[in-house]
C-alpha cells in the first residue's frame, strides 16, 4: 500500500525555470492538498482539490497552479520559479469526511537558485 | 476564520521525563483537533485526533492529548519520552462546517536529551 507519492525527492532549480511536482495516492482519496513548509512558519497550504476537475486557492497560491483530472493524482506547477519558492513541499490527501485526517507524502526539498 | 498557536518552538527533555506540548486554537465554528509528528526528511503521521466524546484522547506511541474547550486548547502529553520522541510536533485545527481545510501550528521541536 503506497498511500501518498511524491516525486521527484530533491530538485535544484534556476530563477525563472518551470517544473511540476508529481503527487499521486491510491486510497481513492477525494481530497488533495499542497502544502509548503518553512522554518518558523509551519506548514502553509497551497491549494487543494476536492474532487477531481475542482481546484480551490489555499493561504498562499501566487507563483504555483494545480489541476486535478484523476483522483490520483494531483501535480503541482512553479511557472517560473523564484528563490522565494525554496522550502520543502508536502503533498496530503484524505477522504474528504470532516472527521478524517490528511495522508501525508514524503516531501519534495526545492532550492531556487 | 481559524488559528492555531503552539505556544513553545523548541522543548528539551530529559530521557524518561514527562513533557507537554501546548496548543491553543480559534475558531467562529466546532473543530476537530489533530496532532501530527514529523520524524527527519520524513512526511507527518498522524499522532491522535479529537472529533467528539471523550475530552481525553489516547494517541500512538503513549501520547495523550486533553481537549479543554473552554480555554480552547489541545495540549499534548506523555508521561515518560524515549530518545525515539526526538521529532517535530503539529498542532491542526480542521473546521467541521464545510469543505476540508486543515491549519496548522507553526510546530514544536521536542529534544530529548540522554
Amino acid at each position: 500500500n503506497a498511500g501518498v507519492t511524491q516525486t521527484p525527492k530533491f530538485q535544484v532549480l534556476k530563477t525563472g525555470q518551470s517544473m511540476t511536482l508529481q503527487c499521486a495516492q491510491d486510497m481513492n482519496h477525494e481530497y488533495m492538498s499542497w502544502y509548503r513548509q518553512d522554518p518558523g512558519m509551519g506548514l502553509r497550504l497551497i491549494h487543494y482539490s476536492v474532487g477531481a476537475g475542482i481546484t480551490d486557492q489555499g493561504e498562499v497560491p501566487n507563483g504555483y497552479n494545480v489541476s486535478r483530472s484523476t483522483t490520483e493524482d494531483f501535480p503541482l506547477r512553479l511557472l517560473s520559479a523564484a528563490p522565494s519558492q525554496t522550502s520543502v513541499y508536502f503533498c496530503a490527501s484524505s477522504s474528504g469526511r470532516n472527521n478524517s485526517p490528511l495522508h501525508f507524502g514524503n516531501g519534495t526539498r526545492l532550492t531556487v537558485t | 476564520a481559524q488559528s492555531v498557536t503552539q505556544l513553545d518552538s523548541q522543548v528539551p527533555v530529559f530521557e524518561e521525563a514527562p513533557v507537554e506540548l501546548r496548543c491553543n486554537y480559534s475558531s467562529s465554528v466546532s473543530v476537530y483537533l489533530f496532532w501530527y509528528v514529523q520524524y527527519p526528511n520524513q512526511g507527518l503521521q498522524l499522532l491522535l485526533k479529537y472529533l467528539s466524546g471523550s475530552t481525553l484522547v489516547k494517541g500512538i506511541n503513549g501520547f495523550e492529548a486533553e481537549f479543554n474547550k473552554s480555554q480552547t486548547s489541545f495540549h499534548l502529553r506523555k508521561p515518560s519520552v524515549h530518545i525515539s520522541d526526538t521529532a517535530e510536533y503539529f498542532c491542526a485545527v480542521m473546521n467541521s462546517g464545510g469543505y476540508q481545510k486543515v491549519t496548522f501550528g507553526i510546530g514544536t521541536k521536542l529534544q530529548v536529551i540522554p
